[in-house]
């Protein structure tokens, strides 16, 4: 079956750097494009960044362009997220989704369980 | 950018009632690429409908999806306990793809 998992959230400084994964398994990774989408305390999901199935395009939300970079390799079934000069509006659970490939990315048929980013001095 | 504005933000309903969630879009949404997901507190957001009125992989019939253009309506046939949750809907014709707010369907 179909999973998806991710690490590497945590406690880290205003202006500090965090870096996540996404382990996945259960399906040929390496066919879909993949996402990282953000869900603050208490608030709605946010888009934060996708990335095709060969690494060829990417895209970011304003909201983190210039401060993260998505990437991932599918010789290990794996995606992250390289997130620097963090922000205290960048706290949120972080959540990895797969594309379902029903039209040109499609909506997100599975997601990770979420990892928590904290920003706070 | 195409904002989704989804209402009412709260519905407060019986089980085996029928639930009626609206999405409205700023803009068309380009091949009524327009989805919704249910999620229950604690964990991540399910896939339920996709292009408007598709029900994905393993969801019961009584979640139904209609709509085009700019408004798009997510219906719960009869509520079973565990449809109490928030349900967000998320356009993916537009960059950016974006999510409405999201409306939470609360036992009555």
């Amino acid at each position: 079956q179909v999973q998806l998992v991710e690490s590497g959230g945590g406690l880290v400084k205003p202006g500090g750097s965090l870096r996540l994964s996404c382990a996945a398994s259960g399906f040929t990774f390496s066919d879909y494009y993949m996402s990282w989408i953000r869900q603050a305390p208490g608030k709605g999901l946010e888009w934060v960044s996708w990335i095709s199935s060969s690494s060829s395009y990417t895209n970011y939300a304003d909201s983190v362009k210039g401060r993260f970079t998505i990437s991932r390799d599918n010789a290990k079934n794996s995606l992250y997220l390289q997130m620097n000069s963090l922000r205290a509006e960048d706290t949120a659970v972080y959540y990895c989704a797969r594309y379902d490939n029903s039209a040109y990315k499609g909506a997100f048929d599975y997601w990770g369980q979420g990892t928590l980013v904290t920003v706070s001095s | 950018e195409i904002v989704l504005t989804q209402s009412p933000g709260t519905l407060s309903l019986s089980p085996g009632e029928r639930a009626t969630l609206s999405c409205r879009a700023s803009q068309s949404v380009s091949s009524n690429y327009l989805a919704w997901y249910q999620q229950i507190p604690g964990q991540a957001p399910r896939l339920l409908i996709y292009g408007a009125s598709s029900r994905a992989t393993g969801i019961p019939d009584r979640f139904s999806g209609s709509g085009s253009g700019t408004d798009f309506t997510l219906t719960i046939s009869r509520l079973e306990p565990e449809d109490f949750a928030v349900y967000y809907c998320h356009q993916y014709g537009s960059s950016p793809e974006t999510f409405g707010q999201g409306t939470k369907v609360e036992i009555k």
